[in-house]
């Protein structure tokens, strides 16, 4: 079993849903990443939480320590927001990671 | 401010041959990461140094290497190359303090082919 599992592993939504990707773990973690990489390579951090929730923009983060999940939430999905999310674990304050499989998730106009 | 720099972007070698890539991180980031990204084995962590020290290391073989230097550039060098090293190298930098995961900033990575 993967220490880290997300789902779906594909999503296709149209403009303007609201989106729901979720990151079970099964180790203990010092954080967990939100990453998102667009075609050609590129990855940005979205967020990194150890609890609670975090918001920016449309995009919202939430983790759940004791049920080992975290959720990311866009707002009002747009094309733009096409790309693979990557849940990711930092143990023991390390930035050795786990990743996870990543969502690939395509936004239709 | 300038993000994380990798050189070079794109680089085709031979099996047998060597490789150097190179992670200049944002100014002020004292910590560094490698990571490896395959479409069958996704990403991979790689290694971890801090203030020119390793501090982590993953689960790749001894033909992997890597260093940090003083400025807190890294490089890392994969010798005796397989065609399963064709791969995209993502470095990432963060303004860490020791013991405290910091925010993670990637460069757009060098993509290594192995023919």
């Amino acid at each position: 079993k993967n220490e880290v599992e997300q789902s779906p592993q594909n999503l296709t939504a149209q403009e303007g849903e609201f989106i729901t990707i979720n990151c079970s773990y099964s180790v203990g973690i010092s954080a967990l990443h939100w990453l998102q990489q667009h075609p050609g390579g590129g990855i940005v951090s979205l967020f990194m939480l150890s609890s609670g929730k975090k918001k920016h923009g449309r995009l919202i983060a939430t983790i759940n320590i004791q049920e080992k999940h975290s959720s990311l939430h866009i707002t009002a999905s747009h094309p733009r927001d096409s790309a693979v999310y990557i849940c990711a674990l930092s143990q023991g304050g390390s930035e050795k990671l786990v990743f996870g499989k990543g969502t690939k998730l395509t936004v239709n106009p | 401010k300038a993000g994380v720099t990798q050189t070079p972007r794109y680089l085709i070698k031979t099996r047998g041959q060597q490789v150097t890539l190179s992670c200049s991180p944002i100014s002020g980031h004292r910590s560094v990461s490698w990571y490896q990204q395959t479409p069958g084995q996704g990403l991979q962590f790689l290694f971890e140094y801090f203030s020119e020290t390793q501090r982590n290391k993953g689960n790749f073989p001894g033909r992997f290497s890597g260093r940090q230097f003083s400025n807190s550039r890294s490089e890392m060098n994969v010798s005796t190359l397989e065609l399963g090293d064709s791969a995209l190298y993502l470095c990432a930098s963060s303004p860490r303090d020791r013991g405290h995961t910091g925010e993670l900033f990637f460069g757009e990575g060098s993509r290594l082919t192995v023919l």
